[in-house]
């Protein structure tokens, strides 16, 4: 059982375009976070939620945590060729033990020039 | 900083040989952990240390060995790898006592086990 369901899987757009990669669980998250991987490289951490409700915004990315903190969206505007790349959510859940994070499956993104 | 290093970027091995990947950090984290990712796929975890000591294995054969001489450092010992163990070894960090996981990757050992 998959714990984070993350959609779409693969996403190819043109550049300009507008996207939202989504999130979900039936699990109650305490945080989740959202990070970006490329090639060969390790993910780099984008934005931590914790709050239910709660959005934060970096440039052109806008991230939202569901009020129930059951779900995150990741919103793209204006995509470029530099957003491409892997984009992963990770959440703790809540109660768990606290060093255990888990992956969505990924939605690998291009972004066409 | 919150920067975590890895060495090195890339390792070739044969499946009798030994060898070492290396994590440092200097966030003043007291969790550390090794993650395995193989291509299109999420990480998964390895091993937990919390304070220098191990506190998670999950169920990693014993070819690999963690170990965590200080604080800072964090190392993967490997020994008698198979091929399947080939991928995209990873280093993470966070603090502990945080009632959420933040957790900071390195940029990972790619591993190729002949």
């Amino acid at each position: 059982t998959q714990l984070l369901e993350q959609s779409p899987q693969f996403l190819s757009i043109q550049e300009g375009e507008n996207l939202t990669v989504y999130c979900n669980s039936s699990s109650v998250f305490s945080s989740l976070q959202w990070y970006r991987q490329e090639p060969g490289e390790g993910p780099v951490l984008l934005v931590t939620v914790v709050t239910g409700g709660e959005v934060k915004k970096l440039k052109r990315l806008t991230f939202q945590f569901g009020d129930a903190r059951k779900d995150s969206s990741l919103h793209i505007t204006a995509a470029q060729p530099g957003d491409t790349g892997l984009y992963l959510c990770a959440g703790s859940l809540s109660g768990a033990g606290s060093y255990q994070l888990t992956f969505g499956k990924g939605t690998k993104l291009s972004v066409i020039p | 900083d919150t920067e975590v290093t890895q060495t090195p970027k890339h390792l070739v091995m044969g499946m009798t040989n030994k060898k070492s990947l290396k994590c440092e950090q200097h966030m003043g984290h007291r969790a550390m952990y090794w993650y395995k990712q193989k291509a299109k796929k999420p990480p998964e975890l390895m091993f937990v240390y919390s304070y220098e000591k191990l506190s998670i294995n999950e169920s990693v054969p014993s070819r690999f060995s963690p170990e965590c001489p200080n604080s800072s450092l964090l190392n993967l010992h490997l020994h008698a790898l198979q091929p399947e163990d080939s991928a995209l070894y990873l280093c993470a960090s966070s603090q502990w006592f945080q009632s959420y996981n933040e957790q900071f990757f390195g940029p990972g050992t790619r591993l190729t086990v002949l």
